[in-house]
């Protein structure tokens, strides 16, 4: 596509449920990050992808949460047990490899998840 | 670890002036810089990337400059305008599996 597209845009969730934040990178990135940015925070790394392996899984909170990509392309944050601090802007980036002439980030709108 | 300072946290200016937001980093092994502006309750929309060769960059009323060699990268933005009214964050990326951000500027440009 012509941008990454997350969604859903917004999910409120009550404490204890499963959620899953999707991200769908611009066509051909092979790199994909997961931020998180709670309110009147800045960004806090979460995972990233090179193509389908994350070779860096440092910024997971808790074992709460996983990630996968598949295809190269459609990579899905799960995240199990919500608690409230979850709650938070949960955005998604894509970049070109490294090596390539341009490899700026591309953010998508990012999903507000509210834990109530 | 990479740091990344932005200076001042937050900034007001009357409308039709010139500004310069300041972002500073720790480590000078970075492949690029990015600035990024981001609206209240929104994603980060890119504005302007420098590969670690360039000194700068410019995008209509927008410069960013680098000093890789110093630390520092400054975003100049010229006759502002209410809409430029936003956070801006710099991030620098020291290799292939993260961007470092800054704690950005919350500018507001008063009509």
């Amino acid at each position: 596509g012509a941008g990454v597209s997350q969604s859903p845009s917004n999910k409120v969730t009550e404490k204890g449920k499963d959620v899953e934040l999707r991200c769908d990178p611009i066509s051909g990135h092979t790199a994909l990050y997961w931020y998180r940015q709670s309110l009147g925070q800045g960004l806090e790394f979460l995972i990233y992808f090179q193509g389908n392996s994350a070779p860096d899984k440092s910024g997971l909170p808790s074992d709460r949460f996983s990630a996968e990509r598949t295809g190269g392309s459609v990579s899905t944050l799960t995240i199990q047990r919500t608690q409230q601090e979850d709650s938070a802007v949960y955005l998604c980036a894509s970049s070109l490899a490294l090596g390539t002439t341009n490899y700026g980030y591309t953010f998508g709108s990012g999903t507000r998840l509210t834990v109530v | 670890k990479q740091e990344v300072t932005q200076i001042p946290a937050a900034l007001s200016v009357p409308e039709g002036e010139n500004l310069v937001l300041n972002c500073s980093f720790t480590d000078s092994a970075i492949y690029n810089l990015q600035w990024f502006r981001q609206d209240p309750g929104k994603g980060l929309t890119s504005l302007l990337l420098i590969q670690s060769s360039q000194r700068e960059q410019t995008s209509g009323r927008l410069n960013a400059s680098l000093d890789k060699s110093s630390g520092r990268s400054t975003l100049y933005i010229a006759a502002s305008q209410p809409g430029d009214s936003a956070t801006y964050l710099c991030a620098v990326r020291p290799g292939a599996n993260n961007l470092f951000f800054g704690t950005g500027t919350r500018l507001t440009v008063i009509p």
